[in-house]
């Protein structure tokens, strides 16, 4: 049982340059959450989903596009990256809003 | 508006000592639920505790207690005889009705051996 796993694990980009960031997730959960880490500003949702073929956007989604076509994945793209998008993304996912969200290892992105 | 208040940024105490970590929330639903999440150095979030808000019951696990009181609208957690390990960032959140978890800023918790 892995629980929540992010891949890559650190990246550097240079303005301008595309990536995805996978998240998955072995709990069946159906809700699942991209955040941004940054120093002083605790975390921040970006997107969210609460099942399969759905999305939705968190406080912070410009700039940022999801995609969930497997309940298990859960992917996060940023399509001209931009030296503001240097963070810790961390991936999570939830039984239900209610309860407590699990979340995956973080992938710390750079953008030079 | 919803929001998460720590207003403690960093605390250093010294090992076996007693620690309280503050947490003020502001909600205007009446249905939410509280978290406090520890992140420790090496950078992954653990989940610690979940509380609903209409359970004010306070909790203890171990060396950890939390305090909920609705009147003033905080989510205390206490470390008693605080150890190194302890040593972390640890976060309050609220979340709502919504799909979302609002994180206050963290407090990082320093234990001196």
């Amino acid at each position: 049982n892995a629980g929540v796993t992010q891949t890559p694990k650190f990246r550097v980009l240079k303005t301008g340059q595309s990536m995805t960031l996978l998240c998955a997730q072995d709990m069946n959960h159906e809700y699942m959450y991209w955040y941004r880490q940054d120093p002083g500003m605790g975390l921040r949702l970006i997107h969210y989903s609460v099942g399969e073929g759905t999305t939705a956007k968190g406080e912070v989604p410009d700039g940022y596009n999801v995609s969930r076509l497997k309940k298990q994945n859960f992917l996060l793209g940023l399509e001209s990256a931009a030296p503001s998008q240097t963070s810790v993304y961390f991936c999570a996912s939830s039984y239900s809003p209610a309860y407590e969200q699990y979340f995956g290892p973080g992938t710390r992105l750079t953008v030079t | 508006a919803q929001k998460v208040t720590q207003a403690q940024t960093e605390i250093s105490v010294v090992e076996k000592e007693d620690v309280t970590l503050d947490c003020v929330y502001e909600t205007r639903d009446t249905t939410y639920y509280l978290f406090w999440y520890k992140q420790p150095p090496s950078g992954e979030l653990v989940f610690l505790i979940r509380r609903n808000s209409f359970d004010e019951q306070n909790e203890i696990s171990g060396r950890y207690s939390w305090n909920f009181q609705k009147s003033t609208s905080s989510f205390n957690f206490t470390i008693t005889a605080s150890q190194v390990v302890d040593s972390a960032v640890y976060f309050c959140a609220l979340q709502t009705g919504a799909n979302n978890l609002f994180f206050g800023t963290g407090t990082r918790l320093t234990v001196i051996p």
